[in-house]
């Protein structure tokens, strides 16, 4: 079967870094997506690993470990904006589908 | 270049009442999805089409169909709206083999009463 877990809720002051946890149980694990959502909109894609390792873009980080089917993203000077929903997606197989999980809401305090 | 359109934005249906859900992206890419999204469920894949003329089954495929009308247009319809459908629907596009971000579209807010 699949499952991936991520924390439902995160807050964290501006200014500050948070790090948001991913576990995933699939077959045919291709590669670890990143996708940010805003209260009432869409979301949009942060990042994408396809190997083991640290992807950085800008303030936003993520790290793969494919032994331990764990990944998490790294926000570091977090800004109001950052307040959003965060989904870890794994790529499967060559079906070009991602699972989305149930996201992590952070919310950024002053 | 307006990326992926959806319409419309808001709908409310009765129970029974059928309708399409339109979507199309002017991105030039070979893949596109259906996904619907509930309170605190995250985004479930619907139904998605790899390329054009192609078309599969997602995680919640019952009660809804869908049309690869050509490269750009991908429809959604509900036959029979349910209020279990009650939910916000994205529509996305990804360039396709190789490609995993995938581009979404603003949603279709659907309320079944």
């Amino acid at each position: 079967g699949q499952s991936l877990e991520q924390p439902s809720e995160v807050t964290a002051v501006e200014g500050a870094i948070v790090q948001i946890n991913c576990t995933y149980q699939t077959s045919g694990f291709y590669g670890l997506s990143w996708y940010q959502q805003h209260d009432g909109g869409a979301p949009t894609f942060l990042s994408y690993n396809g190997l083991d390792g640290l992807e950085e873009t800008g303030r936003f980080s993520s790290f793969l470990s494919r032994s331990d089917s764990y990944g998490y993203l790294l926000l570091q000077e977090l800004q109001m904006k950052d307040s959003a929903s965060y989904f870890c997606a794994p790529w499967m197989d060559s079906s070009y589908k991602l699972i989305f999980g149930s996201g992590t809401r952070l919310l950024v305090r002053p | 270049n307006a990326g992926v359109t959806q319409t419309p934005k808001f709908q409310v249906l009765k129970t029974g009442q059928s309708m399409t859900l339109q979507c199309a992206q002017d991105m030039n890419h070979n893949s596109m999805y259906w996904y619907r999204q509930d309170p605190g469920m995250g985004l479930r894949l619907i139904y998605y089409s790899a390329s054009e003329g192609t078309t599969d089954k997602g995680e919640v495929p019952n009660g809804y169909n869908v049309s690869r009308l050509n490269k750009r247009e991908f429809s959604l319809r509900l036959e029979s709206a349910a209020p279990s459908q009650t939910s916000v629907y994205f529509c996305a596009s990804s360039a396709g083999t190789g490609y995993n971000e995938q581009f979404f579209g603003p949603g279709t807010r659907l309320t079944v009463l």
